[in-house]
């Protein structure tokens, strides 16, 4: 496996700009999440699929959020018209069928100017 | 409400000296549990789970838990610290709705 990607790394854009950060999960993990991790936090849960199939979203997913996941592979995540507030650190996560653990990619870095 | 926390948001041992990180529940039945690893600017590296087999679960890098039931603990512990278990730890709990909740973090720093 070569784990968990994402991209991009960094992010600088400023306020009222669109932005989408892609996801690629380990091959075959069908179960892929988006936490948001803002400075000497923990991550919170955004959201999560199975599959193809987004099950659950989380009150902190405004309107301006979007997440897809077309063909039950990679997944995007896009926040419009963005907020200073938005600025922290997606992280995403995929699992397996059987595993119950959750395996994190290096997260990308959104600050907004 | 179902809840980590994690007591301690900075703690400070010497090398060579035992490492405890604690971390506790809350919920009516016992979740699946996780202590991650986070280095600066990178993502999360999973150290262990607890899954209701062992409730001493050996992790990578000489890390251990150990899950009591009747404290909601699940602490990590490592008996000799190395500059390189410098970073920040989050313990996390699956409470059975797919998603993991996490504690705020400890940062841990190793005193030469």
């Amino acid at each position: 496996d070569t784990g968990v990607s994402q991209d991009p790394r960094h992010k600088i854009t400023k306020r009222g700009q669109n932005v989408t950060f892609r996801c690629d999960p380990i091959s075959e993990h069908n179960r892929l999440y988006w936490y948001r991790q803002t400075l000497g936090q923990g991550p919170e849960f955004l959201t999560y699929f199975q599959n193809e199939a987004q099950l659950e979203k989380s009150r902190l997913l405004s309107d301006r959020f979007s997440a897809e996941r077309p063909k039950g592979s990679f997944s995007t995540l896009e926040i419009q018209r963005t907020e200073q507030g938005d600025s922290a650190m997606y992280l995403c996560a995929s699992r397996g069928r059987r595993g119950v653990e959750q395996y994190f990619g290096p997260g990308t870095r959104l600050t907004v100017t | 409400a179902q809840s980590v926390t994690q007591l301690g948001s900075h703690v400070s041992v010497s090398e060579g000296a035992l490492v405890l990180l604690r971390c506790n529940y809350s919920s009516s039945v016992p979740p699946y549990l996780f202590w991650y690893v986070q280095y600066p600017n990178q993502g999360l590296q999973l150290l262990l789970k607890y899954t209701s087999a062992a409730t001493l679960v050996k992790g990578i890098n000489g890390f251990e838990a150990e899950f009591k039931k009747s404290e909601t603990s699940f602490h990590l512990t490592k008996p000799s610290a190395h500059m390189s278990d410098a970073a920040e730890y989050f313990c996390a709990a699956d409470f059975g709705n797919e998603k993991l909740t996490f504690g705020t973090g400890t940062r841990l720093t190793i005193i030469p």
